[in-house]
């Protein structure tokens, strides 16, 4: 499986784009890049995925660099409530007996200042 | 609504006991699954179950069995419990590959 690399941790002004960056220079054609987020003593919560092309939803925009080496999860005005360790994930392919297995790395500690 | 919940949220027992953690999703998911976070905030996956196929982390010891009476219910069951196996045990769910929901977490501190 790629494995993800993330700064230990980020601060980020309230109001202002927070932009997490995420390494996965090991990805194959097939692999997808998913991105969770943990609260403080609450469970993972999903944000959003991409393949190739950058995507956006209601809660975040995913960049994927062209060689799909690396990524950036941009929320575009953080909030208080954005206080969280964030996950880059890197899921085998659907066809792969893992796939449904996510692994999740040491995260980034994103902390929104007031 | 609840989406995924665990009963209970924390559970403190004694080493070499038998203990169960419940959890249900009203998602109408056919895939769940089972995680463990250890003091050090690693999250590992530990289990994932459908009606067709269980797949278990090799790195789990038989100790822990996941058991499934039905597609809305994966429960784990943990059996002589051992220090080591303190840590935050989260339940997750999903449509076929599709993102997992998680619950709030079951906190087992074993003394």
């Amino acid at each position: 499986d790629a494995k993800t690399t993330q700064p230990p941790s980020m601060d980020c002004a309230e109001g202002r784009a927070a932009n997490l960056p995420c390494n996965h220079s090991t990805i194959s054609g097939n692999e997808y890049v998913y991105w969770y987020r943990q609260i403080h003593s609450q469970g993972p919560q999903y944000i959003i995925h991409g393949l190739k092309n950058n995507e956006t939803n209601e809660m975040a925009s995913l960049i994927i660099t062209e060689d799909r080496k690396s990524s950036t999860l941009i929320l575009p005005h953080a909030t208080l409530r954005d206080t969280a360790v964030y996950y880059c994930i890197v899921r085998p392919p659907i066809s792969s007996g893992s796939a449904r297995q996510l692994t999740f790395g040491s995260g980034t500690q994103l902390t929104v200042l007031p | 609504d609840t989406a995924v919940s665990q009963t209970p949220k924390y559970l403190v027992t004694q080493m070499g006991n038998d203990k169960s953690i419940k959890c249900e999703q009203n998602l109408g998911h056919d895939t769940m699954y089972w995680y463990k976070q250890d003091s050090k905030k690693f999250l590992k996956i530990m289990f994932s179950y459908n009606n067709k196929e269980l797949i278990i982390n090799e790195t789990v010891p038989n100790r822990f069995s996941p058991k499934s009476p039905d597609k809305a219910h994966l429960n784990l069951h943990i059996n002589s419990l051992e220090l080591g196996d303190s840590a935050v045990y989260f339940c997750a769910s999903s449509h076929r590959l599709d993102e997992q929901f998680f619950g709030p977490g079951t906190r087992l501190t074993v003394l």
